[in-house]
């Protein structure tokens, strides 16, 4: 089983659509978890932080649930601008950073 | 303020030959990391610096080594490269301060091994 899981999608959503992607992991001792966001042929960047009681960011809302080892991340009223790979990222122990394969989201007018 | 530069951007290769991918950042974080990325797989770790002067194997390791030359730059060699060595890297740093944890990417290196 990958450490790290997420759907490949991709997601073909309208403009203004709400989307929502989860990924899971294995390891119950996984500290910290991040969203990523990588455009085609370009380097992934931080989208945000997941902590523990959830978190939102303008149309961006990440969710954690330890019990079952998934975080969300949720996009409302979505933009053409917001088509991208979203990858899914786990600090197990201290250094090392375990990134999800993507999930894909295009988003058409 | 460059953030991580990487050099080069694209390299083609035969198998065997040696190469060496060059990595800085100007940010003055401590942590550096090489990463590979291939299709369906993500980005998977080769390896990566906690600090000047150490360095630790990811998931990834074989065929490659690495120098930490200073807190700036943090080099991955291909001794010999393969086929299955063709893929694009990427390095990073990362800045960890109280409830920020973040890692900066550099724009990437475009690998082909023939």
């Amino acid at each position: 089983r990958k450490e790290v899981e997420q759907d490949p999608g991709p997601f073909n959503v309208p403009e203004g659509a709400t989307v929502a992607f989860n990924c899971t992991y294995s390891n119950s001792a996984s500290q910290s978890f991040f969203w990523y966001r990588q455009d085609c042929r370009k380097e992934p960047k931080l989208l945000m932080s997941v902590y523990s009681s959830g978190n939102e960011d303008g149309r961006f809302t990440a969710q954690l649930n330890r019990a079952s080892q998934y975080i969300s991340l949720l996009i409302r009223d979505s933009k053409l601008s917001d088509s991208a790979t979203y990858l899914c990222v786990v600090n197990l122990l201290g250094n090392k950073l375990v990134f999800g394969a993507g999930t894909i989201l295009r988003v058409k007018s | 303020n460059a953030g991580v530069t990487q050099t080069p951007k694209f390299q083609v290769l035969k198998t065997g030959q040696s190469m060496t991918l060059q990595c800085a950042q100007d940010m003055n974080h401590n942590s550096m990391y090489w990463y590979r990325q291939d299709p369906g797989m993500g980005l998977r770790l080769i390896y990566y610096s906690a600090s000047e002067g150490t360095t630790d194997k990811g998931e990834v390791p074989n065929g490659y080594n690495v120098s930490r030359l200073n807190k700036r730059e943090f080099s991955l060699r291909l001794e010999s490269a393969a086929p299955s060595q063709t893929s694009v890297y990427f390095c990073a740093s990362r800045r960890t301060s109280g409830a920020t944890d973040t890692q900066y990417f550099g724009p990437g290196t475009r690998l082909t091994v023939l």
